[in-house]
């Protein structure tokens, strides 16, 4: 399986620009996803094919990559964004990154 | 409106079965592949299963091959999976999805809660 590699948290102000990567242990093309879960929520899928935002997600979101190293950014942050954040790549049978929680400073 | 909405969570006994639902609406069904996606309490998200639009094709991770079966039934808008032989690692929220390979897993249902315990 491909194994993908997320930091587990991270700490931000709003206002503030914040970047969370992801690594494959494969290449993965542009088969990368990106989701937001929120506490007691189910997760909502913001950016796929690594850089496509979904249908109603604002343009703070953004992602950019290919192969093995993709990246997702938030900027401006806002409170309302403070959440875990997950990968997942659909090259093969898929598989998640670990999360990466996002906490405020 | 797209929504997914599970149904057939609940306690069970290591080694006995479940069967979840997961009823669609707001999109032509039939022409969407499906999956089961789950997450144990606290952890992350781990794919399960997926279907193709049809139902000729079913894929499943290694750890419930054998034991999961999914399905579906196209006239009635519905996604299954019957869970057999469960362990207490199966304990977990379990998530209908939406699945494409290049648009993701686009839709959620709210998820139905397993718990495998004696």
């Amino acid at each position: 399986d491909t194994v993908l590699t997320q930091s587990p948290a991270l700490a931000v102000s709003p206002g503030e620009r914040v970047t969370i990567s992801c690594r494959a242990s494969e290449s993965v093309s542009t088969l990368m996803h990106w989701y937001q879960q929120k506490p007691g929520q189910q997760p909502k899928l913001l950016i796929y094919k690594a850089s496509n935002l979904a249908s109603g997600v604002p343009a703070r979101f953004s992602g950019s990559g290919s192969g093995t190293d993709f990246t997702f950014t938030i900027d401006p942050v806002e409170a309302d964004d403070i959440a875990t954040y997950y990968c997942h790549q659909s090259w093969n049978s898929p598989t998640f990154g670990g999360g990466t929680k996002l906490e405020l400073k | 409106e797209v929504q997914l909405v599970e149904s057939g969570g609940g306690l069970v006994q290591p080694g006995r079965s479940l069967k979840l639902s997961c009823a669609a609406s707001g999109f032509t069904f039939s022409n969407y592949y499906m999956a089961w996606v789950r997450q144990a309490p606290t952890k992350g998200l781990e794919w399960v299963a997926s279907i193709t639009n049809s139902g000729g094709s079913t894929y499943y991770r290694d750890s419930v091959k054998g034991r999961f079966t999914i399905s579906r039934d196209n006239a009635k808008s519905t996604l299954y999976l019957q869970m057999d032989s469960l362990r207490s690692e199966d304990t977990a929220t379990y998530y209908c999805t939406t699945d494409d390979q290049v648009r993701g897993f686009a839709y959620w249902g709210q998820g139905t809660l397993v718990t495998v315990s004696s």
